[in-house]
């Protein structure tokens, strides 16, 4: 089974800034099988990025993931207000069954 | 548009059984896997099932292998979970999402419901 490490825990930001969030995997992920979710506080999470790096319908482009293998970027270019949450990644594919999910990183006003 | 409605949640004691249901609307249901996916209060999210488009493959995590149930009506687009001898470490809010992709076994939910609260206590 893979595990999923993200860090950091907590990023303290303020609107307008950069965010980088990582996401480190066991082994390494297949056909770069990695996807990044958002959730607000007492609500669903939404996909963002899946394919490391393509965006889900309706995602602004100030969101871009990167990497390959076994270490994974989400990059939010300047936060808005709204961005302001926890963000998980996860790996997926059909092999073995199942998926796994990283242990999220919050994104707090600072 | 995509939307699924879970119901069902509750209180129940431990060892007890509940059955949860999504219904679906806005998307051919027939076409698509679907998940069950749970976040116990305050923590991260934890996969519990997957059920391919047509109901001929199931797979859960190991935690509630041979404790709970997925399956689908497609004649009335609605997702299930039986759970059975539920636990205290159960408790949770419990989403339903769809699959991204059509006729495959992706394992990435796009849509998720809001989901439905678990709670497993006497």
């Amino acid at each position: 089974e893979i595990v999923l490490t993200q860090s950091p825990g907590t990023l303290s930001l303020s609107p307008g800034e950069r965010a980088t969030l990582s996401c480190r995997a066991s082994q390494s992920v297949s056909s770069s099988y990695l996807a990044w979710y958002q959730q607000k506080p007492g609500q669903a999470p939404r996909l963002l990025i899946y394919g490391a790096s393509s965006r889900a319908t309706g995602i602004p482009d100030r969101f871009s993931g990167s990497g390959s293998g076994t270490d994974f970027t989400l990059t939010i270019s300047r936060l808005e207000p709204e961005d302001f949450a926890v963000y998980y990644c996860q790996q997926y594919g059909s092999s073995p069954p199942g998926l796994t999910f990283g242990g999220g990183t919050k994104v707090e006003i600072k | 548009q995509v939307q699924l409605v879970e119901s069902g949640g509750g209180v129940v004691q431990p060892g007890g059984s509940l059955r949860l249901s999504c219904a679906a609307s806005g998307f051919t249901f027939s076409s698509y896997g679907m998940h069950w996916v749970r976040q116990a209060p305050g923590k991260g999210l934890e996969w519990v099932a997957f059920i391919r488009y047509d109901g001929s493959n199931k797979y859960y995590a190991d935690s509630v292998k041979g404790r709970f149930t997925i399956s689908r009506d497609n004649s009335k687009n609605t997702l299930y979970l039986q759970m059975n001898s539920l636990r205290a470490e159960d408790t949770a809010v419990y989403y339903c999402a769809k699959d991204q992709a059509p006729w495959l076994v992706l394992y990435l939910p796009d849509y998720w419901g809001q989901g439905t609260l678990v709670t497993v206590s006497s």
